[in-house]
């Protein structure tokens, strides 16, 4: 059973705050890690893919970090904003299995 | 920009009864999925298509389950006979590749409810 967990799970923030969460995800059979991002009522938007070890993605003031041998990757937000406020998802992929496996996802609420 | 659309947003049905939801995904793509989200659960991967046919599935997509891509467009879930515990959130998702490192674009769902 592949097991990918995300921690916290929830947040609350002050604008401008910088935060990071976590997932963790199985270290063998990894071929690659997702994050998506998820407001309410919207569809999961994809943030970054991730596949090699010590990877490190950015995107505006969002960036991901990844750790295979290990199987933790880090999401980081820097200076958050209240349009930040969202579901943040990762989700897995083994070499075995084409499918995603998703965690349960960081709640994250940036109060102005 | 191209995105992933869902019918209906709400769909509400009596306990066995069958149900088709349907999504339109993104033209080029050649890839789909299923997955749902029962209320305060993880998200779940049900099933993926390709080629007109299932190229994977979970153990929850069991013989109640079944997809199609009718036309050159639509991508649809048929639930032969619900139960109470199909009751969620239906994502539809496509990618232009089946490729780990093809981002999935995913419709706003559709949220099932069965009474």
């Amino acid at each position: 059973i592949l097991n990918v967990e995300q921690s916290p799970q929830s947040l609350h923030v002050q604008e401008g705050d910088s935060t990071n969460f976590t997932c963790s995800f199985p270290s063998s059979n990894f071929y690659a890690l997702h994050w998506y991002r998820w407001e309410t009522a919207k569809s999961p938007e994809a943030l970054f893919v991730m596949t090699l070890n010590g990877d490190e993605k950015k995107k505006g003031r969002i960036s991901a970090t990844l750790n295979t041998k290990e199987g933790y990757s880090y999401l980081y937000i820097k200076g958050s904003q209240p349009e930040d406020s969202a579901t943040y998802l990762c989700a897995f992929m083994g070499y075995n299995n084409n499918d995603m496996r998703f965690g349960a996802g960081t709640r994250l609420t940036v109060k102005p | 920009e191209p995105e992933v659309t869902q019918t209906p947003s709400h769909q509400v049905t009596q306990m066995g009864q069958e149900v088709i939801l349907r999504c339109v995904p993104i033209s080029n793509h050649l890839y789909f999925y299923w997955y749902r989200q029962i209320l305060g659960q993880k998200v779940e991967f049900l099933v993926s298509f390709y080629n007109n046919e299932i190229s994977e599935k979970s153990e929850i997509f069991d013989d109640q389950f079944s997809v199609e891509r009718p036309d050159g467009s639509n991508f649809t879930l048929k639930i032969r006979s619900t139960k109470l515990e199909d009751s969620a959130m239906y994502f539809c998702a496509s990618s232009a590749s089946a490729s780990s490192y093809n981002e999935q674009f995913f419709g706003p769902g559709t949220r099932l409810t069965v009474l």
